[in-house]
């Protein structure tokens, strides 16, 4: 879905370096969710926000903080990298939608190596 | 705990077989169960969910609470069916966080 980028979609970075994660979406989600992807792992929860100043941790958030600074964005941060942080990282806002089931809408990834 | 099992990491069969990739959850109650799909290159997307019990290229999943399953099935397998597959479970109450499983990465051969 084309509503929902991540910049950048590839960086490579240094031990112990801070490094941030950006995505945006345009269609007016209120919940946004930060997974990361590894072989094997399949998809982990990192942390999501249903609202703007609401946030929530998820499987694996130690080593991760985010920022909802608007309802379209959603930034996940590496305060000092390590290479076991190397892997996919994915966006994916949803509605909030009591009455249905809720789709999550993932943006393209960006794949993060820490040297 | 809530868990997503797909015991199969990689699956092939000739083209228009029939596929099944299968998924087991742990969870007591009534979850959301879902089918997201990933082609070559591109994002993940839904493929489908069981509360709209729809068929989607071709493809069927039912949930069946006895067994805790929820595997997804094609009678007739397609060359552009070969992608990575991952079942999801969302449990309601909880803002629905969503469990992926590991994936099944399904190649149809020609």
């Amino acid at each position: 879905d084309a509503d929902v980028t991540q910049t950048p979609r590839n960086r490579i970075t240094k031990t112990g370096k801070r490094i941030m994660l950006e995505c945006s979406q345009t269609k007016g989600h209120d919940r946004m969710y930060w997974y990361r992807q590894d072989p094997g792992l399949g998809l982990q929860l990192i942390y999501y926000s249903f609202d703007v100043k609401d946030i929530n941790k998820g499987e694996i958030s130690d080593g991760y903080s985010v920022s909802r600074q608007a309802q379209a964005k959603f930034s996940l941060s590496l305060e000092s990298a390590i290479p076991n942080q190397t892997a996919l990282y994915f966006c994916a806002p949803s509605f909030n939608m009591i009455a249905e089931s809720n789709e999550q809408f993932f943006g393209p990834g960006t794949r993060l190596t820490v040297l | 705990a809530q868990r997503v099992t797909q015991p199969e990491k990689l699956l092939s069969v000739f083209k228009g077989a029939p596929v099944e990739l299968k998924c087991n959850y742990s969870y007591s109650g009534s979850p959301e169960l879902f089918w997201y799909v990933q082609y070559s290159r591109q994002r993940l997307q839904l493929l489908l969910r069981h509360i709209s019990r729809e068929s989607i290229k071709g493809f069927t999943a039912d949930l069946n609470k006895g067994e805790t399953s929820f595997h997804l099935k094609k009678p007739f397998a397609q060359e552009e069916d070969s992608a990575m597959y991952y079942c999801a479970l969302s449990v309601p109450g909880t803002g629905n966080q969503f469990y992926f499983g590991t994936g099944t990465s399904l190649t149809v051969i020609p």
